[in-house]
């Protein structure tokens, strides 16, 4: 079956820009989970998603927010970006009841 | 509050050498643990989990960890380095339950060298 897969894989964004990335889980996955990675920080968690519903959060500023479709397809937007927002983001998916999160290969996001 | 802590962000062994990177973590409740590898440009791969079930757990590709509660430790081991070991290994944690939030270590890089 498909792995999670998230798009676009790169993306080049000015600083004050927004921008949404997109995250599709593993066929009956209902939890999303995402993270940020920088070589500074390493890997912080953002928020999960699950059915629709903000489960868990991260501690990130306002300028981050998501969301989760029916179809539990998730999406992560940046407003305003700053360079600092430039990292490797990263979506995993899980099943209910699993402990192991599935993750995409990520979109890495730079900001000039 | 939960953290992680990875000793040395960067190992270097011979091919054929044992691998062992370190892991400590920190928890006021019982843990999950998680080690993960990632290959240059790409996503985080499970490479074993301890979950309260045996405290030797072994994952895929050779490696194994031991969980020892009194050290507070989860140490990956692989008796025999591979070329193809190199990569960026993560030790992370969670609790039990639905909680999905993995608090990570900030990595070791393993150099595999011929």
């Amino acid at each position: 079956k498909a792995g999670v897969t998230q798009t676009p894989r790169y993306l080049i964004k000015t600083r004050g820009q927004q921008v949404t990335l997109s995250c599709s889980p593993i066929s009956g996955h209902r939890s999303v989970s995402w993270y940020q990675q920088t070589p500074g920080q390493g890997l912080q968690f953002l928020f999960e998603y699950f059915s629709e519903t903000q489960r868990n959060k991260g501690n990130f500023p306002g300028r981050f927010s998501g969301r989760q479709f029916s179809n539990s397809r998730s999406e992560m937007n940046v407003s305003t970006l700053e360079l600092g927002d430039s990292a490797l983001y990263l979506c995993a998916s899980s099943a209910e009841g699993d402990t192991e999160a599935f993750f995409g290969q990520g979109t890495r996001l730079t900001v000039v | 509050a939960q953290s992680v802590t990875q000793l040395g962000s960067h190992v270097s062994v011979s091919e054929g050498a044992l691998v062992l990177l370190r892991c400590n973590y920190s928890s006021s409740v019982p843990p999950y643990l998680f080690w993960y590898v990632q290959y240059p440009n790409q996503g985080l791969q499970l490479l074993l989990k301890y979950t309260s079930a045996a405290t030797l757990v072994k994952g895929i590709n050779g490696f194994e960890a031991e969980f020892k509660k009194s050290e507070t430790s989860f140490h990956l081991t692989k008796p025999s380095a591979h070329m193809s070991d190199a990569a960026e290994y993560f030790c992370a944690v969670s609790h039990a339950g639905n909680n999905r939030k993995l608090i990570w270590g900030l990595g070791t890089s393993l150099a595999v060298n011929p």
